[in-house]
């Protein structure tokens, strides 16, 4: 079965320009996160969705944060516009419902300069 | 603030002993704790948990640990094997309307030497 997916693995840009992560959870999931992996920080939850409602985006830094989940098989997570300081791994998560554990895709390891 | 701690940054062991990873919680509300296992360019995979209406938790060569008195939990792995070098996170969860909130350690990183 495939796990979480997550496009694209790698993405280098110039600060101000806009940044789409993407994400397709496991199929038959109804629960998605979104977090964010830094030196100082750890991995911190940006935005979780349950059944393609955003329930809780609290860990959503700034504006310039947004994320979206159109349907069941897709989301994407915005950076506009984008600052060296958003440089970081960015991980989608998916869970059978909120109480099972989640199910990590591979990252996406954005660079800003 | 961070509410989930795991204070050694690395710990390195010899193929065949034992690896005890630890991890110290704040939050008396979180009631269901995680490992995860991280290898570099993946995503974190799961590993084992454990409630805290229990002590202790095992999978194989793998066993958690809780003492909710002193709000730590370690995990044991014996024996150890190279294949499990890799980063270990500890994650916490409450229970409630935001049961599905995890809030991880930074990570131990495991090195088991041949």
């Amino acid at each position: 079965d495939a796990g979480v997916i997550q496009s694209p693995r790698h993405e280098v840009t110039e600060m101000g320009q806009e940044v789409t992560l993407r994400c397709k959870p496991i199929s038959g999931h109804n629960s998605l996160f979104w977090y964010r992996q830094t030196m100082m920080r750890g991995l911190e939850l940006l935005i979780y969705f349950n059944n393609n409602v955003p329930i809780d985006d609290s860990g959503m830094p700034e504006d310039r944060f947004s994320a979206k989940m159109p349907n069941a098989s897709f989301s994407t997570l915005k950076i506009q516009p984008s600052e060296p300081r958003d440089s970081a791994v960015y991980f989608c998560a998916s869970s059978f419902s909120d109480y099972y554990e989640q199910y990590f895709g591979p990252g996406t390891r954005l660079t800003v300069t | 603030d961070q509410q989930v701690k795991q204070n050694s940054p690395s710990l390195s062991v010899q193929e065949g002993r034992i690896s005890i990873l630890n991890c110290d919680y704040t939050n008396s509300m979180f009631d269901y704790f995680l490992w995860y296992k991280k290898y570099p360019a993946e995503g974190p995979t799961f590993l084992i948990s454990i409630s805290s209406i229990k002590d202790k938790n095992e999978d194989g060569r793998f066993t958690v640990f809780l003492n909710k008195s002193a709000k730590h939990l370690s995990l044991h792995i014996v024996p150890s094997q190279p294949g499990d070098s890799a980063v270990y996170f500890c994650a916490a969860r409450g229970s409630g309307g935001s049961n599905y909130k995890l809030t991880f350690g930074k990570g131990t990183l495991l090195t088991v030497n041949p």
